[in-house]
């Protein structure tokens, strides 16, 4: 079983900042690592998939990079609408995992 | 694009069964996958299991084997994720997300429902 984790648990953070979070993988994953954010009271939303690609719509500031076991998400200007939980997943040939979240929170 | 609509909160006695229903509007149905993702009150998420509904047969994490019964009905385009047994610690949001399977590594989840609130309460 492949587990994901997150760092850090919370993030504290100003409006223009930049904020990268990031998560691992106990095993190589290669590139099947997605993105989501949550709002209180939304469903998830996808901001990026295998790795690095960026879901349609979603705004340039957000970027993904990494590969095998350590991912991370970066924020270059964190926007007001940007504060929320993030989750990363592994997914491959239904293996689904998600990682604990990371909050950010207004400083 | 495809949009997902759950249906509304349930609240359920302990041991009696729910059945949320995830109906798909626009895109394509059938030739991709539809799993169910749970988040208790201030948790994260959780997958449960998902179908894809031209084949049929649905695939459960070990936790919820014997528990959860995943179908999808292609002519009403419309998946179905039945929890028996319920307990307390089933008090959840139940979500739906489609996955695509054409190509292996392609699944990601996206759109999601909505989400189903479903509370266990005696």
């Amino acid at each position: 079983e492949i587990v994901m984790t997150q760092s850090p648990a919370t993030l504290s953070v100003s409006p223009g900042e930049r904020v990268t979070l990031s998560c691992r993988a106990s095993q190589s994953v290669n590139s099947n690592l997605a993105w989501y954010q949550q709002k209180p009271g939304q469903a998830p939303r996808l901001l990026i998939y295998g790795a690095s690609t960026r879901a349609t719509g979603i705004p340039a500031r957000f970027s993904g990079s990494g590969s095998g076991t350590e991912f991370s998400l970066t924020i270059s200007s964190l926007q007001s609408e940007d504060f929320a939980v993030y989750y990363c997943q592994h997914y491959n040939n239904w293996l689904f995992t998600f990682g604990p979240g990371t909050k950010v929170d207004i400083k | 694009q495809v949009q997902l609509v759950q249906s509304g909160a349930e609240v359920k006695k302990p041991g009696s069964s729910v059945k949320v229903s995830c109906k798909a509007s626009g895109g394509t149905f059938s030739s991709y996958g539809i799993s169910w993702v749970r988040q208790a009150p201030g948790q994260g998420l959780e997958w449960m299991g998902g179908i894809i509904p031209i084949f049929g047969t649905a695939k459960y994490t070990q936790k919820f084997q014997g528990r959860v019964t995943i179908t999808a009905d292609e002519s009403t385009r419309t998946a179905y994720m039945e929890l028996s047994s319920l307990r307390s610690e089933d008090t959840a949001v139940y979500y739906c997300a489609r996955f695509g399977v054409a190509v292996e590594g392609e699944n990601w989840f996206d759109p999601w429902g909505q989400g189903t609130l479903v509370t266990v309460s005696s």
